[in-house]
């Protein structure tokens, strides 16, 4: 069965702190890894796109990684603005039209 | 228009009542999705459709009832719905098919949904 798990599920960081985001993943035949920021009460927004070990995408002071069974999300010099809760979800070949979503890590950039 | 749009944004609704979400994409996409989104967890898939067509129930009970007249709507009626349904209902849509495409989805931004 396929499976995603984010860690930290929350994680405060000082404005200028980098860090970065875990999503483990067991699926039968990746297809995509999709990163999404979500606000609150808002719908989530589409960041990347990764489809095999080894790539990396970046977007301003975001870089996402991405391994046979993990991917991290990378976050450089944060501002106040990047806080959001950010999701993971992935595809397999053998799902369909499923796409299975992570709880979620919860960013707080301090001032 | 752009995007993924979603209707009404809000919506307070007693146990007895019937209403109708409605979501519209821009993108020319041929499939189109309902989430539900409860505090604390995961995204959960209710409905998929294909080129109109359903090929997902995921297991939703059936005072939720989907309608997708084409490609571009997608409609959740609701009837004696539950305080435990009360949620984020998101909508979102992709493009299926075509070879190396993780046909990511694209979401609306939601209808946040009070069940009295």
């Amino acid at each position: 069965e396929d499976q995603v798990t984010q860690s930290p599920e929350a994680l405060r960081l000082q404005e200028g702190e980098s860090s970065s985001l875990n999503c483990s993943y067991t699926v039968s035949g990746l297809r995509g890894l999709f990163w999404y920021r979500q606000d609150p009460g808002k719908g989530p927004e589409f960041l990347f796109t990764l489809y095999s070990a080894g790539e990396e995408k970046e977007k301003e002071r975001l870089k996402a990684t991405l391994t046979k069974k993990e991917s991290f999300l990378h976050i450089t010099a944060p501002k106040p603005e990047d806080s959001a809760t950010y999701l993971c979800a992935v595809r397999g070949y053998s799902s369909a039209s499923k796409i299975i979503f992570g709880s979620g890590t919860r960013l707080s950039i301090r001032p | 228009e752009t995007g993924v749009t979603q209707t009404p944004r809000h919506l307070v609704m007693g146990m007895t009542n019937k209403k109708s979400l409605k979501c519209e994409q821009h993108l020319g996409h041929n499939a189109m999705y309902w989430y539900k989104q409860s505090a604390k967890k995961p995204l959960e898939l209710m409905f998929v459709y294909n080129f109109k067509e359903q090929t997902e129930n995921n297991s939703v009970p059936s005072r939720f009832s989907p309608e997708c007249p084409n490609s571009s709507h997608l409609f959740l009626h609701l009837h004696t719905l539950q305080p435990e349904d009360s949620a984020l209902y998101l909508c979102a849509s992709s493009q299926e098919g075509g070879q190396g495409a993780g046909n990511e989805q694209f979401f609306g931004p939601g209808t946040r949904l009070t069940v009295l």
